[in-house]
């Protein structure tokens, strides 16, 4: 079975500028979850998404964050403008039931 | 407010010893608590799930309690093996609207020969 795909693996980008991030499910998981990761502290929820419909943004800074799952399947997370603190390792995971399934992650770095 | 507390510090123990991991949370009422393991450049993989109404539950020589009146969950590994070094991080499964995990901080384990 495949897992939790992620890309890129690793980007670094300037203060200000955007970033997108993508993940592809395991196939058939209707639940999609979106965390950041600071160096040291565990994994935080940005977003949840219930095949293409959102159930929890509630920690998404949506002044600079967004995310999108078109068809129920990838999704697409983006920073715009990125800020020195956006530097962390963003996990994609998914679902079935309680258990979930993570991504290897995308680590920012904002200089 | 509420806070999911996981041992700061690293722990270390000697291969063949069990090492016992410690998560203590105030102010949630989680329907299950769920342990993860995590490697260094990956992301977290599952473990473990007990129920509120479990007290105890095994896997192989993973052991999790459950105490929801002390708010604390333990985790234990028996016959620890070099190969079990990792970030361990507990979850606090939120029932609500939706299925939700609050994550510790985790603890990091290193098992030396």
């Amino acid at each position: 079975e495949a897992g939790v795909a992620q890309s890129p693996r690793y980007k670094i980008i300037e203060k200000r500028q955007s970033v997108a991030f993508w993940c592809n499910p395991i196939s058939g998981h209707a639940t999609l979850y979106w965390y950041q990761q600071i160096l040291g502290q565990g994994p935080k929820l940005l977003i949840q998404f219930q095949n293409n419909g959102v159930v929890d943004d509630s920690q998404l800074p949506k002044d600079r964050f967004s995310a999108e799952r078109l068809k129920g399947v990838d999704s697409t997370l983006k920073i715009q403008p990125a800020k020195l603190e956006d530097s962390a390792v963003y996990l994609c995971a998914s679902s079935l039931t309680t258990k979930q399934f993570f991504g290897p992650g995308t680590r920012l770095t904002v200089l | 407010s509420q806070k999911i507390e996981q041992n700061s510090e690293a722990l270390n123990i000697q291969e063949g010893k069990t090492a016992t991991l410690t998560c203590n949370y105030t102010n949630y009422s989680p329907a299950y608590l769920q342990w993860y393991r995590q490697d260094p450049g990956r992301g977290p993989v599952f473990l473990l799930l007990i129920r509120e109404n479990e007290k105890e539950k095994r896997k192989e020589r993973l052991k999790v309690t459950f105490d929801t009146t002390l708010k604390q969950s333990l985790f234990h590994i028996t016959a620890s093996q070099p190969a079990d070094s990792a970030t361990y991080l507990c979850a606090l499964d939120i029932k609500g609207n939706t299925d939700k995990l609050i994550f510790g901080t985790g603890t990091r384990l290193q098992v030396f020969p």
